[in-house]
């Protein structure tokens, strides 16, 4: 069965910095995979998704990820974190019938 | 291209109650998800609707059901509520053009508070 993994509850980084969210998966066949976003009160927002292709997805807001399927990894980064970005992050894995398994999800907390 | 609407966005209800939630999918969407977040948890998948017809169900009881209308809105309904029912329920629509069809949009959610 297919699920994920999200490597810390909380990251704490400064604006400006580097922001790396981590994402473990575990599939038995090729994943689909996918980063979400929540900021408080509200539902999820995409930031971006891995289907075939390019390993390297380019989503919203300058968020990338990239898919190694070697190391069953489907990181989540940002160059520059903004106060804007403070928010709950979810990885997520679609199953054979469109059932997505989300992680536990990672808190981004950004100061000035 | 109107998004994924839920309603109402917060609710109050007490033990053994029944509650109906309201979704509307995006635009050009076929297949309606449901699912339920607890707080501080990530969502977890509820059921799905492909077409007016139940196309996967998560580890939930029956007394969690649901409909799909032939306008693809979807009604997701629980009875004789429990405290543990207390959570936000989000509505995911997806099933767009091939290229996209697994992609799942998500609505606003319900907040629903079982006393």
């Amino acid at each position: 069965a297919q699920s994920v993994t999200q490597l810390g509850s909380h990251v704490s980084v400064s604006e400006g910095a580097l922001v790396l969210l981590r994402c473990n998966y575990s599939s038995s066949v090729p994943p689909y995979l996918f980063w979400y976003v929540q900021y408080p009160n509200q539902g999820l927002q995409l930031l971006l998704k891995y289907t075939t292709g390019a390993t390297l997805v380019k989503g919203i807001n300058g968020f990338e990820a990239e898919f190694k399927k070697s190391e069953t990894s489907f990181h989540l980064t940002k160059p520059s974190a903004h106060m804007s970005d403070a928010a709950e992050y979810f990885c997520a894995v679609i199953t054979g019938f469109q059932k997505l398994v989300f992680g536990t999800g990672t808190r981004l907390l950004v100061s000035p | 291209e109107t998004g994924v609407t839920q309603s109402p966005t917060h609710l109050i209800k007490t033990r053994g109650q029944q509650v109906t939630l309201r979704c509307s999918s995006q635009s050009g969407h076929n297949t309606v998800s449901w699912y339920q977040q607890a707080l501080g948890q990530g969502p977890q998948f509820i059921f799905q609707y492909y077409r007016e017809e139940e196309n996967g169900r998560g580890n939930f009881p029956p007394r969690f059901s649901g409909l799909q209308f032939p306008n693809y809105s979807s009604e997701l309904n629980v009875n004789a509520l429990e405290l543990d029912d207390s959570a936000l329920y989000l509505c995911a629509s997806s099933g767009g053009t091939s290229a996209n069809q697994e992609t799942q949009y998500f609505g606003p959610g319900t907040r629903l508070l079982v006393l």
